[in-house]
């Protein structure tokens, strides 16, 4: 299976503690977006890399939240001192920009699932 | 404004009927139109992708776009009980070299047997 895979599936942490996700896209995906998302909201964006260049952040974002794409290839995800509102589903999506001015389909990982206690 | 909107929902329609769902976008310069189904617990699913104004037509699916009314749909044929999902719409709007997916809230739908 050649599809983005994320890691772990499942974190409980508790609270103040830091934790980590993996994400791993399609290769020669040169787009990678990180999403939350909680229960009854569509995924709110985070932050979106091509290549290694992370183009934009978003406003909603505190500094505790930072995310890396070394290469150009697998990024991660990390937050600090986590709270309980950190809790929610992390997605990763990958897409490839094939020509100027379209935005390519971008798929979807399994999701990362993060309960902090 | 919302960048995307779409109704919550819940849509219920019975076995066989047509289901339409619609989204509304604030950026008159998007230029990309997806739609995800999800379902409970799991990650969105791409089902369509649609470019430019007019029809697309994929299986029981058609995506319709009117760019000048900001306004993408997605009808569903045939509705069958495993239609029952949440389904998202996204767009993306490019600033710069900027490429940023947005989507709605989405809308649940059921699928009455």
């Amino acid at each position: 299976d050649t599809g983005v895979s994320q890691d772990p599936r499942h974190k409980i942490t508790k609270r103040g503690q830091n934790v980590t996700f993996r994400c791993d896209p399609i290769s020669e995906h040169n787009r990678l977006y990180w999403y939350r998302q909680t229960l009854g909201q569509g995924p709110e964006f985070l932050t979106y890399f091509q290549n290694e260049a992370q183009l934009e952040k978003s406003r909603l974002l505190s500094d505790r939240f930072s995310a890396e794409r070394p290469k150009g290839s697998f990024s991660t995800l990390e937050i600090q001192r986590t709270e309980q509102g950190d809790s929610a589903m992390y997605l990763c999506a990958s897409s490839l920009s094939t020509f100027e001015g379209t935005g390519a389909e971008a798929f979807f990982g399994q999701g990362t699932r993060l309960t902090v206690v | 404004q919302k960048e995307v909107e779409q109704n919550s929902g819940p849509l219920s329609v019975p076995e066989g009927a047509i289901a339409s769902l619609n989204c509304t976008y604030s950026d008159r310069v998007s230029q990309s139109f997806f739609w995800y189904r999800q379902y409970s617990g799991k990650s969105p699913e791409l089902i369509m992708s649609i470019y430019s104004n007019g029809d697309k037509e994929d299986g029981r699916f058609t995506a319709q776009l009117n760019k000048a009314s900001q306004y993408v749909s997605l009808l569903i044929r045939d509705s069958q009980p495993s239609d029952s999902a949440t389904y998202l719409c996204a767009v993306v709007n490019r600033g710069g070299s900027n490429y940023k997916l947005t989507f709605g809230k989405g809308t649940l739908l059921t699928v009455n047997p």
